[in-house]
């Protein structure tokens, strides 16, 4: 079936990198764009870019310009996730999501934990 | 105006009408999804472009437009329905997704 299924929890120390990833299948992978949303403790959901696998093109919210890469590896069905500079405010769980043959597919998210 | 408006809290006892709001400019030219959100799991899809129900959520769901507001309606609530629901749509050059803060609702 259609699915997207990401990495596990990560821990980190501000001022680090993390990079999230995010398998598909049951469909063309290069066919739908990925969006990635996050959404901080007890907060709404955030969106902060898509990325399109077919040619690579991206479109990052203009909170994360310049702090955010997203690729994928279409050899694999695999969209990443970037995030550098990391700060406490960054912790948060990551969902990578795609509307897929009409509609919004979620991958599970991935807790990603910033601290010292 | 890229802000979609969502109430943030909405009751309603089991068997009742639950009503949730969208509103935006955004919306003159976008459609809505629909999202819920149980507890610590990943938001799941309940209703895309303003009133199309994917397979599998249950008939009780669904979605109406007047306007610039979207509701989202879940008839003959069930306490399983207690959840997190947000809106979503694009912006107004379908670049990017915009969400609602969310509304809780709690079925008494």
């Amino acid at each position: 079936q259609v699915q997207l299924v990401q990495s596990g929890a990560e821990v980190k120390k501000p001022g680090a990198s993390v990079k999230v990833s995010c398998r598909a299948s049951g469909y063309t992978f290069t066919s739908y764009p990925i969006n990635w949303v996050r959404q901080a403790p007890g907060q709404g959901l955030e969106w902060m870019g898509w990325i399109n696998p077919y040619n690579g093109n991206t479109m990052y919210d203009q909170k994360f310009q310049g702090r955010v890469t997203m690729t994928t590896d279409t050899s694999t069905s695999t969209a990443y996730m970037e995030l550098r500079s990391l700060r406490s405010d960054d912790t948060a769980m990551y969902f990578c999501a795609g509307q897929i043959f009409g509609v919004i597919l979620w991958g599970q998210g991935t807790l990603v934990t910033v601290s010292s | 105006s890229s802000e979609l408006t969502q109430p943030p809290s909405v009751s309603v006892s089991p068997g009742q009408t639950a009503r949730i709001t969208c509103s935006g400019d955004a919306l003159a030219k976008q459609y809505v999804n629909w999202h819920q959100q149980k507890p610590g799991q990943a938001p799941a899809l309940v209703i895309y472009k303003d009133t199309e129900r994917p397979s599998g959520i249950p008939e009780r769901f669904s979605g109406s437009r007047s306007g610039t507001t979207v509701t989202l309606t879940i008839s003959g609530v069930q306490a399983e329905d207690a959840a997190d629901y947000y809106c979503q749509s694009g912006d107004s050059s379908v670049t990017s997704w915009l969400f609602g803060g969310g509304t809780k609702l709690t079925v008494l």
